[in-house]
């Protein structure tokens, strides 16, 4: 079946620093990828609708400066975090879908960032 | 997308059959359920949707209710791997893949040994 790959599993970088996280859709191409935020103990917030070839959408109060979204390719969209804070610690998951099968959305395995 | 309504947590024995509910009760015609779930750290998986008929596979089983305000996810043997938060998601069946798919608070399960 469709796979969404993430990576890193795991991040700790200092503040200040930037870190990027990448997701790859394995065996099949996705036009659209989507960036979700989760904190402990709360849902999955969407951050942004990554497009490849053009800019990323983003939703209401994510910073298009500080999260960074660049999908050069139909199988990979990465997300750089800038600058980054200890309020910038959480779960990032990024999603896909394989249109051309019209099968349901693929998440990938979550990326956990830790800011210290 | 329609607002969607579910226990914040349910507990149930191993080797019973987990039965999660969820109200929609705005959900339109063309919407269609979905359920998917969130093991601790991992990225959510999905398990199963349908329109109107139930529907069954390898995971589990998905009852509609005839008016469709309402709908319940069975996992007919629970394992303790099956302790996950589970997400029942309303929405319309869209073939580009530019939407994503909205989240609620989902319901906790725990399977108790």
């Amino acid at each position: 079946g469709a796979v969404v790959s993430q990576h890193p599993s795991r991040v700790i970088c200092k503040s200040g620093t930037s870190v990027k996280i990448e997701c790859r859709s394995l065996d099949f191409q996705a036009t659209t990828m989507f960036w979700y935020r989760q904190f402990p103990k709360q849902s999955l917030m969407l951050m942004a609708t990554s497009n490849e070839g053009s800019k990323a959408t983003y939703e209401q109060g994510v910073e298009k400066d500080k999260f960074l979204i660049n999908h050069a390719s139909l199988t990979l969209s990465t997300l750089t975090v800038t600058s980054a804070h200890p309020e910038d610690s959480s779960f990032y998951i990024c999603s896909a879908r394989d249109v051309s099968k019209n099968t349901e959305a693929f998440f990938g395995q979550g990326t956990r960032l830790t800011v210290v | 997308d329609a607002k969607t309504t579910q226990p914040p947590s349910m507990d149930c024995a191993e080797g019973r059959a987990a039965n999660l509910p969820c109200n929609h009760s705005t959900i339109s015609g063309n919407e269609y359920v979905y359920w998917y779930r969130q093991i601790h750290s991992q990225g959510p998986q999905y398990i199963i949707h349908g329109l109107k008929n139930n529907e069954t596979n390898e995971m589990a089983s998905l009852i509609i209710t005839e008016d469709r305000k309402s709908s319940t996810l069975i996992l007919p043997h629970a394992t303790l791997r099956d302790t996950a938060v589970y997400y029942c998601i309303v929405r319309v069946e869209e073939d580009t893949g530019r939407r994503a798919l909205t989240f609620g608070s989902g319901t906790r399960l725990q399977v108790q040994p």
